[in-house]
């Protein structure tokens, strides 16, 4: 199993300009989100999905648009690029077996956007 | 709504000494908590979760870490530390619908 994928690794981007960070899961898991990190704010969350055409929104959803048309993909879309969407982006996804909230999120390696 | 705190932006341990990093929760129901640790420019690795039963829980790595429910803390715990732990620490409650609230995290410093 690959876990969960993240393309691109790094992006550069100009005020305005629009994008879509993939994030793509092989373990069937139900559940799977989005966060930013920004330094001294830790992770929050900026849209989650409980299952295929089920999605809402985290903390920090302005500026971002997901959709999730299948199990395994989950794309952030970033309609026009903000400076302060400068940030590290992490997708995780989790099963919904018994124990729902306990269960573990596994963490994808994580796109660094960078908005000029 | 749900919000963890820790304390410490910053820890700075001697490599072989003990170490205790802080986690306060606040949380209306049974807390889901967890400890995620992320080494600079990678990802997060889970290294324990707490849901139910014993209050003392053992994860990866050596580390260990208490629920007090009365405290409302959730502290992680390692005997010796390794110049390989320093890294940054974040204490976690997890909800419905195993999404996560994170605090801002601890950047652990080990010195030789």
């Amino acid at each position: 199993n690959a876990g969960v994928t993240q393309t691109p690794k790094f992006q550069v981007l100009k005020t305005g300009q629009s994008m879509t960070l993939q994030c793509a899961q092989d373990m069937n898991h139900e559940y799977m989100s989005w966060y930013r990190q920004d330094p001294g704010m830790g992770l929050r969350l900026i849209h989650y999905s409980v299952g295929a055409g089920i999605t809402d929104q985290g903390e920090v959803p302005n500026g971002y648009n997901v959709s999730r048309s299948t199990t395994e993909d989950f794309p952030l879309r970033l309609l026009s690029a903000a400076p302060s969407q400068t940030s590290v982006y992490f997708c995780a996804s989790s099963s919904n077996i018994a124990g729902g909230p306990g269960n573990e999120q596994f963490f994808g390696p994580g796109t660094r956007l960078t908005v000029l | 709504a749900q919000s963890v705190t820790q304390p410490d932006i910053h820890i700075t341990v001697s490599e072989g000494a003990s170490l205790e990093l802080r986690c306060n929760y606040s949380y209306g129901a049974t807390p889901y908590l967890f400890w995620y640790v992320q080494s600079p420019g990678q990802g997060l690795q889970l290294l324990l979760k707490y849901f139910s039963g014993d209050t003392l829980v053992q994860g990866i790595k050596g580390f260990e870490a208490e629920f007090k429910r009365s405290q409302s803390s959730f502290n992680l715990r390692k005997p010796s530390v390794h110049w390989s732990d320093a890294a940054e620490y974040f204490c976690a409650v997890g909800s419905g619908y195993s999404t996560l609230t994170f605090g801002k995290g601890t950047m652990l410093l080990v010195s030789p």
